[in-house]
């Protein structure tokens, strides 16, 4: 199984500045024949599923803001909230796709 | 939109069989771009992936190793539903379930629609 290590486990962030939270994936998930990282992000607040915020390590779902982004590629991935919004706050998951079974960091609660 | 409506009982005894079904709605079941997935979330693992059904021409499954014995995952097209069960449950089973939408367009991009969760306590 390719395990997913996210850091920090917690984070807290002023209003306006950066978030950063990194994943690290135990092997690459970067798919060869279309060179795209099976790596998604989802944000998660109380009582809600999770929601997709990010696939293939960079690409935004429909209706995320701007302020989301992702980078990174192999094994070790970025996800950057670049100005905290108050709405923010939440658990934030990394994902592998790449392989079965398909398998979560164990997520990283960021606070104001 | 994409809905999907998560149904079945909170309370399970141990060594019952849990049952959960979700109920698509503005997709089709035998959808051929997309893969139907069960995911649990509780506190001592995290989010765990525990299998998918999807349609390619044919019916496919895949499931994880660690429940692999005690899984279905079954497609209804007459109701357009997936249901998941799980035998012989142990109060390790309790956890928060999802099922959720992964879709496929010549390649695979994120789960982009998650049932509202069903908890299911296996308690005596």
């Amino acid at each position: 199984d390719i395990v997913m290590t996210q850091s920090p486990d917690s984070l807290a962030v002023s209003l306006g500045e950066r978030a950063t939270i990194n994943c690290k994936s135990s092997q690459s998930v970067l798919y060869g024949s279309n060179n795209k990282n099976y790596l998604a992000w989802y944000q998660q607040k109380p009582g809600q599923p999770p929601k997709l915020i990010l696939y293939w390590a960079s690409t935004r779902e429909s209706g995320v803001p701007d302020r989301f982004s992702g980078s990174g590629s192999g094994t070790d991935f970025t996800l950057t909230i670049s100005s905290l919004q108050a709405e923010d706050v939440a658990v934030y998951f990394c994902h592998q796709y790449y392989s079965i079974p398909q398998t979560f960091g164990q997520g990283t609660k960021v606070e104001i | 939109q994409v809905q999907l409506q998560q149904s079945g009982p909170g309370l399970v005894e141990p060594s019952r069989t849990l049952s959960l079904t979700c109920a698509i709605s503005g997709d089709s079941v035998s959808n051929d771009g997309v893969a139907w997935n069960w995911i649990r979330q509780s506190p001592s693992r995290g989010l765990e992936w525990l299998g998918r059904t999807y349609y390619r021409s044919e019916w496919y499954n895949d499931y994880a190793v660690s429940v692999e014995s005690r899984i279905t995952i079954n497609p209804d097209t007459s109701k357009n539903q997936v249901s998941l069960q799980m035998t012989s449950v142990t109060p390790e089973d309790t956890a928060i379930y999802y099922c959720t939408r992964h879709r496929y367009g010549n390649t695979w991009y994120g789960m982009d629609v998650w049932g509202q969760g069903t908890t299911v306590t296996v308690s005596s």
